[in-house]
Formats: C-alpha cells, structure tokens, sequence
C-alpha cells in the first residue's frame, strides 16, 4: 500500500498563475518531506522541503506547506514559468528499523507550464 | 564535474550476463543509495550504505549485488536478470543518512533493459 500519494499525474497551468501541487501521505511518523523535481532524462533535482513541526516553508517562488491533521502537504509555485514544466515528486523521510533516514515517494506529477 | 555521476547511461544486456552499474558522487557525502524506478511505478529504495558498510537492504533478490569501496564510488552488480527487472536505475548521496533532513542528491540514472 503506497504511503506517499500524488493522486494527479499531471497538471497544467497557464504561465504567470500558481501551480499547486498535491500530496498525502499516512504515516504519521514521517520527520520531514522533500518536493523533488525531475526533467527528461536527468535525475530527481531537490527544490524544498519541510519539517514535520512546521506548517509551511517558502523558497523564492516556491512554497511548501503541510497540514498534520489531514496528512497533506502541497507545492505552490507562484509565478508558474514555462523552465518550471516539470515531473514533481513528493517524498517522506522517516526512519528505518536500521535507525536510517529512508525517502518514500509518490509516483509523481507531471506539470506542463503553457506560455 | 557534476555532484553525482553514473554510468553507463544505457545497458542492454541479455538474461544471461553479468553487468555492472557504476556511481561515483563528487560531493563528499557518507552516504550512498540505490533506487529503482520501473514505469508508472514510485522511486523504491533497494540499498543504503554508511561509510561503505550496508545498513539497508530492502528484500532485493540477490541477482542484484551492491558493492561499495569507498564513500564516494557505489556500484551494483548484476547478473542472471528477469525481464521485470527493465527499469530507470538511480544512484543518489547525502551528507549522512542519520539526519533526515539531509536531502539526496541524484545521478541522471541508468536506463537498463533485459532481453
């Protein structure tokens, strides 16, 4: 059963509006959350991240912001950019038996920034 | 030269041989991981290691075989593959993975296909 859930494969969004991006997640013994971003044949770039004690984070146009109660975070992005046109990964860090950090992720969103 | 780099970018081999995926990260981390991505699938971990000692093995069959010399080289072993096996190969490294708000920086991956 997946732990981490984007339910929308993709998204598109029209330039200069906000992209907001979904997650929710079930195990509430996650410490932090990650938004990962991914183009074509390259690797998961990281873009921001939250703790489990906050509610919300912002890096430039880039907002992340998480609600405990209802397991769920979002990414907003404001103002969206054609360079923005995306995969979107949401992951969850928790430990392991093993007392590591492990990344859960969800199966990601693909965003489409029309100019 | 970037963070974290893998080769090859491409493998093609048959159920037969025996191959080796290489990862080499520039950025002076103590911990490395591989991850799986099979298609509409989420990224799944398959091992971490500390200081070159493994700490995770999460239930991967044996046909595949890690193996890290140092902290900055990871490699992983192949041999006798199954078809189901075809997937994105992805190397990733964090400073250390006890710290969960650590984030981990991925290589552009393999692509590898079994025929």
């Amino acid at each position: 059963d997946q732990q981490v859930k984007q339910n929308s494969p993709s998204l598109s969004v029209q330039e200069g509006r906000i992209s907001i991006l979904n997650c929710d997640y079930t195990n509430s013994m996650f410490d932090y959350f990650l938004w990962y971003k991914k183009y074509p044949a390259e690797g998961p770039t990281f873009l921001i991240s939250i703790s489990s004690i906050k509610d919300k984070n912002e890096d430039g146009r880039f907002t992340v912001f998480l609600n405990k109660s209802a397991k769920h975070l979002s990414l907003h992005i404001v103002p969206s950019q054609p360079g923005d046109s995306a995969v979107y990964f949401c992951a969850a860090s928790g430990v392991s038996g093993a007392g590591s950090y492990q990344l859960t992720f969800g199966k990601g969103t693909k965003l489409s920034v029309i100019p | 030269e970037t963070g974290v780099t893998q080769t090859p970018r491409h493998l093609v081999m048959g159920m037969t041989n025996k191959k080796s995926l290489k990862c080499e990260q520039h950025l002076g981390h103590n911990a490395m991981y591989w991850y799986k991505q099979s298609a509409k699938k989420p990224l799944e971990l398959m091992f971490v290691y500390s200081l070159e000692e493994r700490v995770e093995n999460n239930s991967v069959p044996s046909r595949f075989s890690p193996e890290c010399p140092n902290s900055s080289h990871l490699f992983l072993h192949l041999h006798t593959l199954q078809p189901e096996d075809s997937a994105l190969y992805l190397c990733a490294s964090s400073q250390d993975n006890r710290q969960g708000y650590q984030p981990q920086h991925f290589g552009d991956g393999t692509r590898l296909s079994i025929l």
